[in-house]
């Protein structure tokens, strides 16, 4: 059972567009995490929200968690070459400090 | 301060063969663990160690085994690998009591 859906799995646009990738579930999230990873590389850490409603940003990444801290969303506004990466999304649920990881969102941004 | 590392970052091997993936962290982390990542199904929880002394199963535990030999160190053993256990995996650690985690570069491992 897949606790975190991710949407879209692939997603291919222009330098320059926004775009908006999310994390859904059906469970209440202590926490969400949010990941990027680049091809040959491991994981790396951008964002963690933890208060429902909660927005970061991150230079032109806005990261927000929903108000029941069910979901969470990422957009990037206009999008560069150097974005190209796979999105993770994570969270622990039921009190849990192991979390479950989505599938992921590959984003590829052409020049 | 390297952060996780592990080694190999390559290996191939045919099926039956053993190996051990090696994992380091030096961040004092307590909590440590293992993951494998295939095309289109994320990242899946092998095996994890809370604390030194302690692991436990984690999604895909099947056809592996752990040993937590030190705060520091963390291994991942294939005892008779599978063509089905081709992925990439990736060690990570952490705090205990956060969400957080530090993920290392990975092992690509090819079971022929």
């Amino acid at each position: 059972t897949q606790l975190l859906e991710q949407s879209p799995q692939f997603l291919s646009i222009q330098e320059g567009e926004n775009l908006t990738v999310y994390c859904n579930s059906s469970s209440v999230f202590s926490s969400l995490q949010w990941y990027r990873q680049e091809p040959g590389e491991g994981p790396v850490l951008l964002v963690t929200v933890v208060t429902g409603g909660e927005v970061k940003k991150l230079k032109r990444l806005t990261f927000q968690f929903g108000d029941a801290r069910k979901d969470s969303s990422l957009h990037i506004t206009a999008a560069q070459p150097g974005d190209t990466g796979l999105y993770l999304c994570a969270g622990a649920a039921g009190g849990s400090y192991i979390p479950t990881f989505g599938r992921g969102t590959s984003l590829i941004v052409h020049p | 301060n390297a952060g996780v590392t592990q080694t190999p970052k390559f290996q191939v091997l045919k099926t039956g063969q053993s190996m051990t993936l090696q994992c380091a962290q030096d961040m004092n982390h307590n909590s440590m663990y293992w993951y494998r990542q295939d095309p289109g199904m994320g990242l899946r929880l092998i095996y994890y160690s809370a604390s030194e002394g302690t692991t436990d199963k984690g999604e895909v535990p099947n056809g592996y085994n752990v040993s937590r030999l030190n705060k520091r160190e963390f291994s991942l053993r294939l005892e008779s690998a599978a063509p089905s256990q081709t992925s990439v995996y990736f060690c990570a650690s952490k705090e205990a009591r956060e969400y957080e985690q530090y993920f290392g570069p990975g092992t690509r491992l090819t079971v022929t």
